[in-house]
């Protein structure tokens, strides 16, 4: 059972396009993290949110924690061919743990 | 601030040897890290959390004797992969937690190919 639902799994668009990638749970997340990551490298840190509701913009990318912490939103305006690769969402149930749970990710491409 | 580095980035040995690959952290110290591994064009797989001084805690499935973690001091984790058979071969990523923010930095990768 995969605790982090993402979708879409694959998404091509054209440069210019808006989209929004989806991460929900059935459980409450103590925090969420959204990463990206190009082929051959390791995940990069976009952001992170903690408080129900939350939301936080990075330029174009616009990212929501749900109010009740168990799901996410990260919406790209305009994208452009730099945008894509892989994006990650993982939770973290807080505590003493301090494992995260990863979606299994959105491969986006944007097409110039 | 918070960089993780990993050595090597890529590493080709035969079937039967084994490999160690390096996970520091640059700027700070690391209680806790992670090891991961993924496959092509899917999420990452935890392999391991490696805690400082104690041993390592693996998850289901993963063989603890095939992949041994040390993690010796604040800035460093290294994991072996021994005896290595080509089913072993994936892109292996560490991760180090920075000081009970939650928040992982990841490192660079290692893409292992056993031949």
């Amino acid at each position: 059972t995969q605790l982090l639902e993402q979708s879409p799994q694959f998404l091509s668009i054209q440069e210019g396009e808006n989209l929004t990638v989806y991460c929900n749970s059935s459980s409450v997340f103590s925090s969420l993290q959204w990463y990206r990551q190009e082929p051959g490298e390791g995940p990069v840190l976009l952001v992170t949110v903690v408080t129900g509701g939350e939301v936080k913009k990075l330029k174009r990318l616009t990212f929501q924690f749900g109010d009740a912490r168990k799901d996410s939103s990260l919406h790209i305006t305009a994208a452009q061919p730099g945008d894509t690769g892989l994006y990650l969402c993982a939770g973290n149930m807080g505590g003493s743990n301090y494992k995260l749970t990863f979606g299994k990710g959105t491969l986006l491409t944007v097409n110039p | 601030g918070a960089v993780v580095s990993q050595h090597p980035s890529w590493v080709i040995c035969k079937s039967g040897t084994s490999v160690k690959i390096e996970c520091r952290s640059l700027d700070f110290q690391a209680t806790t890290m992670f090891w991961y591994r993924q496959f092509p064009k899917q999420s990452l797989m935890l392999m391991a959390t490696s805690n400082e001084g104690s041993k390592a805690t693996y998850e289901q499935g993963v063989e603890k004797d095939k992949f041994l973690i040390n993690h010796a001091s604040l800035t460093l984790s290294t994991l072996t992969v021994t005896s290595a058979h080509p089913e072993d071969s994936s892109f292996y990523i560490c991760s180090a937690e920075e000081g009970g923010t939650y928040e992982q930095y990841f490192g660079p990768g290692t893409r292992l190919t056993v031949t």
